[in-house]
């Protein structure tokens, strides 16, 4: 099982530049979402999508977009990069938002820089 | 709006003490929380939940945690710490219209060193 797979893994970016993060999962899971990971303060949810065409703001979603035209796929742009914006991303998903057994599953991140 | 603190962002243990780890929430209602254990370059993975059934819950690898309302703490225990235990740990919350925890508020996460 491949799980959750984001990429690329590593990504270094220019101020103003645009990018977009993958993320894509074979579980057939319901729920996608994107978390970022800044020291001393956790995860922070930035968008997520309960299923296929829909999507939804989380506690962060300014300078991001998101869209989810398939289950699997759900990537995240980022439209004119910040240093602000440099973190380490996280996709996770479930198979559903209302199940009561559905725990998030993680990708391993994207680690990306703006200078 | 739901919360939790971590109380410590960095504890350090020597192999084979106990492993204390704390947690409080913030909840207007009955909440359910989680941990997560995230090792060096990859992502988190659950440790065990909390939902209302059983005040202790026992999650993998030998850890557990007690939800005690009277506290409002949840804090994560392990008898006896291993080396292969050192990671980071985050407490979370869930968003209570998303039953299953996949809408989650985190801690800050606390480092956890396992000295030999």
């Amino acid at each position: 099982n491949a799980g959750v797979t984001q990429t690329p893994k590593f990504q270094v970016l220019k101020t103003g530049q645009s990018m977009t993060l993958q993320c894509a999962q074979d579980m057939n899971h319901e729920y996608m979402s994107w978390y970022r990971q800044d020291p001393g303060m956790g995860l922070r949810l930035i968008h997520y999508s309960v299923g296929a065409g829909i999507t939804d703001q989380g506690e962060v979603p300014n300078g991001y977009n998101v869209s989810r035209s398939t289950t699997e796929d759900f990537p995240l742009r980022l439209l004119s990069a910040a240093p602000s914006q440099t973190s380490v991303y996280f996709c996770a998903s479930s198979y559903s938002p209302s199940s009561y057994n559905s725990p998030l599953h993680f990708g391993n991140g994207t680690r990306l820089t703006v200078t | 709006a739901q919360s939790v603190t971590q109380l410590g962002s960095h504890v350090s243990v020597s192999e084979g003490a106990l492993v204390l780890l704390r947690c409080n929430y913030s909840s207007s209602v009955p909440p359910y929380l989680f941990w997560y254990v995230q090792y060096p370059n990859q992502g988190l993975q659950l440790l065990l939940k909390y939902t209302s059934a059983a005040t202790l819950v026992k999650g993998i690898n030998g850890f557990e945690a007690e939800f005690k309302k009277s506290e409002t703490s949840f804090h994560l225990t392990k008898p006896s710490a291993h080396m292969s235990d050192a990671a980071e740990y985050f407490c979370a919350v869930s968003d209570l219209t998303f039953t299953s925890g996949s809408r989650l508020t985190f801690g800050e996460g606390t480092q956890l060193t396992v000295n030999p």
